[in-house]
């Protein structure tokens, strides 16, 4: 079936270093993709959105990557720090019912960062 | 980002008790919000699309007696837990779209609402 799947559960990255995060999709038809912020205990906190005639989208300190080809996501998050320790999901959108559309999240990866 | 709240922020119920759960978006106007679950250590999974003035579309698999939403106005809808039991205890949150002009498309969630049946 559909699904959004991500290829690391847990990640550890050094205070300061740089950090990727990867989700693979199956829907060829998904055209916005969402990563989101989950600390324990709380909602999901949006970082960064990148709709499907895009490849590239840079926030703060994060940057979205979208490959199509091969149905790849993925997030950077330059100089960690220890507030972004947490569980982030990707999320995609199938179709364009504008309002009434729903998300299919993956797995999630955990990321710690060490002090 | 919009705003969305929820209340309660945790719950513990006996088991046969119902339970509401608000969902409000405190800055915008929502048509639409959406309820999510998410059981420790997994992944959010959507229960029910929340439609104001009209019914709630259900996921495949979601019981609609037993989990009830009002969507009343356009910055309430409310899920309501029938007859809870132990199997029900999860993390419940919603989400909604910031529709105003210049807003994102994407969803935004509250900050969800821990429910332990006993």
């Amino acid at each position: 079936g559909e699904s959004v799947g991500l290829h690391l559960p847990t990640l550890s990255v050094q205070e300061g270093d740089n950090s990727i995060i990867n989700c693979a999709y199956s829907n060829s038809a998904s055209d916005y993709f969402i990563w989101y912020k989950q600390e324990s205990g709380k909602g999901p906190q949006f970082i960064i959105d990148i709709r499907s005639n895009m490849d590239k989208r840079q926030g703060q300190r994060v940057t979205v990557l979208l490959n199509k080809t091969v149905k790849h996501l993925s997030l950077q998050i330059a100089a960690t720090q220890p507030g972004d320790s947490a569980v982030y999901f990707c999320a995609e959108r199938k179709g364009s019912n504008f309002g009434n559309e729903k998300l299919t999240f993956g797995t999630g990866t955990r990321l710690t960062i060490i002090p | 980002g919009a705003v969305v709240s929820q209340h309660p922020s945790w719950v513990i119920c006996k088991s046969g008790t119902s339970v509401k759960i608000e969902c409000r978006s405190l800055d915008f106007q929502a048509t639409t919000m959406f309820w999510y679950r998410q059981f420790p250590k997994q992944s959010l999974m959507l229960m029910a699309t929340s439609n104001e003035g009209s019914k709630a579309t259900y996921e495949q698999g979601v019981e609609k007696d037993k989990f009830l939403i009002n969507h009343a106005s356009l910055t309430l809808s409310t899920l309501t837990v029938t007859s809870a039991h132990p199997e029900d205890s999860s993390f419940y949150i919603c989400s909604a779209r910031d529709p105003r002009p210049g807003g994102q498309e994407t969803q935004y969630f509250g900050p969800g609402t821990r429910l332990l049946v006993l």
